[in-house]
């Protein structure tokens, strides 16, 4: 079965400063995809960036970039240069078979980061 | 703009009705919607995965006569809470993707449901 791991239950960050938010994940699957929501207090769900197994580059969007480790089997999301508006829940998800929408999206315990002016 | 929109973005009802709560995807359609529960300070469970034009699968635990899902048509599905308790008070909220394209799971809005 899969699953995803996110040890961090909450972090604190001066502004301006990089962070790791850390995730690991355990799968039999070798094709699947990794994905990283940003939820604020208001419940929606922001994705911030996806990582497919079999890509070779790790992903980046902006600010964002996933640190990709697949023999270790972690995902980690860095943030640089954080700003205040990046307080909120972080979630690591994982889908397998990546290459089918109708394959479902688990989630890890999530981790609330808290950015300090 | 939202590509998955989800209705009503709170209720509250009283035990013993039933509630039922939207989900549509707006540009373009989706065989497979996802149903998800949040307890405050906690993570997104799935409860069931919504198929066009077939029963859902439900995941382990939850009560399918409980929650009902209907996906009717490629770009609509439907979750009822039935004979909803206070314990059924929650965060709802569904989530889609593209066929084409499943490098992004989109998400509604989100429903949170208070049972008086």
């Amino acid at each position: 079965a899969q699953k995803i791991t996110q040890t961090q239950p909450g972090m604190f960050v001066q502004e301006k400063e990089a962070v790791t938010l850390d995730c690991t994940y355990d799968t039999s699957d070798q094709s699947y995809g990794l994905f990283w929501y940003k939820q604020p207090s208001s419940g929606e769900m922001i994705f911030l960036i996806y990582q497919g197994s079999y890509d070779e580059q790790n992903a980046t969007e902006g600010r964002y970039s996933l640190n990709f480790q697949k023999a270790r089997k972690s995902a980690n999301l860095v943030i640089s240069a954080s700003q205040l508006g990046d307080s909120a829940m972080y979630f690591c998800a994982m889908r397998e078979g990546r290459r089918s929408s109708a394959s479902k999206i688990i989630f890890g315990s999530g981790t609330r980061l808290s950015i300090r002016p | 703009g939202a590509v998955v929109s989800q209705h009503p973005s709170w209720v509250i009802c009283k035990s013993g009705t039933s509630v039922k709560i939207e989900c549509r995807s707006l540009d373009f359609q989706a065989t497979t919607m996802f149903w998800y529960r949040q307890f405050p300070k906690q993570s997104l469970m799935l409860m069931a995965t919504s198929n066009e034009g077939s029963k859902a699968t439900y995941e382990q635990g939850v009560e399918k006569d409980k929650f009902l899902i209907n996906h009717a048509s490629l770009t609509l599905s439907t979750l009822t809470v039935t004979s909803a308790h206070p314990e059924d008070s929650s965060f709802y909220i569904c989530s889609a993707s593209r066929p084409t394209l499943n490098t992004e799971a989109f998400f509604g809005q989100g429903t949170r449901l208070t049972v008086v």
